[in-house]
């Protein structure tokens, strides 16, 4: 899995804490996306950037807080969460957001525990 | 709106025996078809699509798909099961055209377990 890289790969943080998830692809794509995997339930699309610029936003809840520097960097700030927030976390690319024939490639994830 | 289906929660085979991992849509256009397997701890590997052309579509690992407009499905399968097979899938579909989101819409995964 060296295309996609999430570090850390486990977290644990309080409720009052703040943290950063940060994920790399290696892979020279446009877009980059964060999904978050809760047990029983469809991948959840969280946040996409194509260009570094951000085109979806699915009403995600402030705590959650996503940056793009660059095209190969994709971080997800994180503040003041609740114990439903635990689950884990995705970040995946694709060659080109508007070119739906592409696939999307995935990190190993982060599994993040909220206490 | 664009959804998919995976009826199944657990498919259970024998290693060497053919499987089968189901999966429905519905989308107002062309769909595009897409399989995902994911590992305990790992991240979502992509397996195998289909855009368009044959219907009989084939991915890494020896998995095969086949597409049936008719009855819009697009069935995982492989000729003989593996333990190493033992894994949870997911469908997703994105429609072809134009419209407010191109998101990839992903069921709700089926957990494959393949006896020795």
């Amino acid at each position: 899995e060296t295309g996609v890289t999430q570090t850390p790969r486990h977290l644990v943080m309080g409720m009052t804490n703040k943290k950063s998830l940060k994920c790399e692809q290696h892979l020279g794509h446009n877009a980059m996306y964060w999904y978050k995997q809760s047990a029983k339930k469809p991948l959840e699309l969280m946040f996409v950037y194509s260009l570094e610029e951000r085109v979806e936003n699915n009403s995600v809840p402030s705590r959650f807080s996503p940056e793009c520097p660059n095209s190969s960097h994709l971080f997800l700030h994180l503040h003041t969460l609740q114990p439903e927030d635990s689950a884990l976390y995705l970040c995946a690319s694709s060659q080109d957001f508007s070119d739906r024939t592409y696939e999307q490639y995935f990190g190993p994830g982060t599994r993040l525990t909220v206490t | 709106a664009q959804s998919v289906a995976q009826p199944e929660d657990q498919v259970n085979v024998a290693e060497g025996n053919p499987l089968t991992v189901k999966c429905t849509y519905s989308v107002s256009g062309n769909p595009y078809l897409f399989w995902y397997v994911q590992y305990p701890n790992r991240g979502l590997q992509f397996l195998l699509k289909y855009i368009t052309g044959d219907n009989l579509v084939k991915g890494s690992y020896g998995f095969e798909a086949e597409f049936n407009k008719s009855q819009t499905s697009f069935h995982l399968k492989k000729p003989s099961a593996l333990v190493s097979d033992s894994a949870l899938y997911f469908c997703a579909v994105r429609e072809d055209y134009g419209g407010a989101t191109n998101k990839l819409i992903f069921g709700t995964g089926t957990l494959l377990a393949v006896q020795p």
